[in-house]
């Protein structure tokens, strides 16, 4: 059974600190991974991708991937009311797959 | 268009009915893919066009779910004899060329609720 799991929450983090979402998948041969993020009622949008170790940054979005440890998390840094939402962790199944695993997803709530 | 739509936003039906939920990719775009999302449950892959063939249907939970796509265009989703554990919220998504790495671009889903 190819699995993503992730912290289901709330997570809740004043505004201004550094939000920290973690992920960690069951598939060692999966390859790219992807975090969406979901506003309640909404579709999901892709914020991060990340393929090899190490991290990503992007704005105030750093991305982290540990393939040893089979873990990815996401940093939000200067985290705003506006980043309250679903947060989903995608893992790709492997080479030649189109197939994205997607977690359940965190719920973050930033207080302000 | 601008975006993918999906119609219709929402579905109410009875159990047996069958339904039908439409997909309308981005302009250009050869993959779509359908994923089902249930309460308190992450998205749930169904299946996956290349154009108008579906190289992956491993998804489609039974031979009551059916889908196919016309022209590299518009797919269409059909759940026969729809049950209560049909009730979700079905997401369709597109992509430029379905590789690996792609970025997906959802739609606003159809609501589906089996009484």
């Amino acid at each position: 059974q190819k699995e993503v799991e992730q912290n289901s929450g709330p997570l809740s983090v004043p505004e201004g600190a550094i939000a920290s979402l973690n992920c960690t998948y069951s598939d060692r041969v999966s390859q790219s991974f992807f975090w969406y993020r979901q506003y309640s009622g909404k579709s999901p949008e892709l914020i991060m991708s990340i393929y090899s170790n190490g991290d990503k940054e992007d704005g105030r979005f750093t991305a982290q991937l540990n393939k040893a440890s089979q873990y990815v998390s996401l940093l939000i840094r200067d985290s705003q009311p506006s980043d309250s939402a679903t947060y989903l962790c995608a893992v790709n199944r492997g080479a030649g797959s189109y197939q994205l695993t997607f977690g359940k997803g965190t719920k973050l709530s930033v207080i302000p | 268009g601008a975006g993918v739509s999906q119609s219709p936003s929402n579905k109410v039906t009875e159990k047996g009915k069958d339904v039908e939920l439409r997909c309308d990719p981005i302009s250009g775009h050869t993959a779509l893919y359908w994923y089902r999302q249930s309460l308190g449950q992450g998205l749930e892959f169904l299946i996956y066009f290349q154009g108008n063939s579906a190289p992956d249907k491993s998804g489609l939970p039974s031979d009551r779910f059916s889908a196919e796509r016309t022209g590299g265009s518009v797919s269409t989703l059909t759940i026969q004899r729809t049950q209560q554990e049909d009730s979700a919220v079905y997401l369709c998504a597109s992509s430029r060329q379905g590789t690996t790495n792609e970025k997906l671009f959802f739609g606003s889903g159809t609501q589906l609720s089996v009484l």
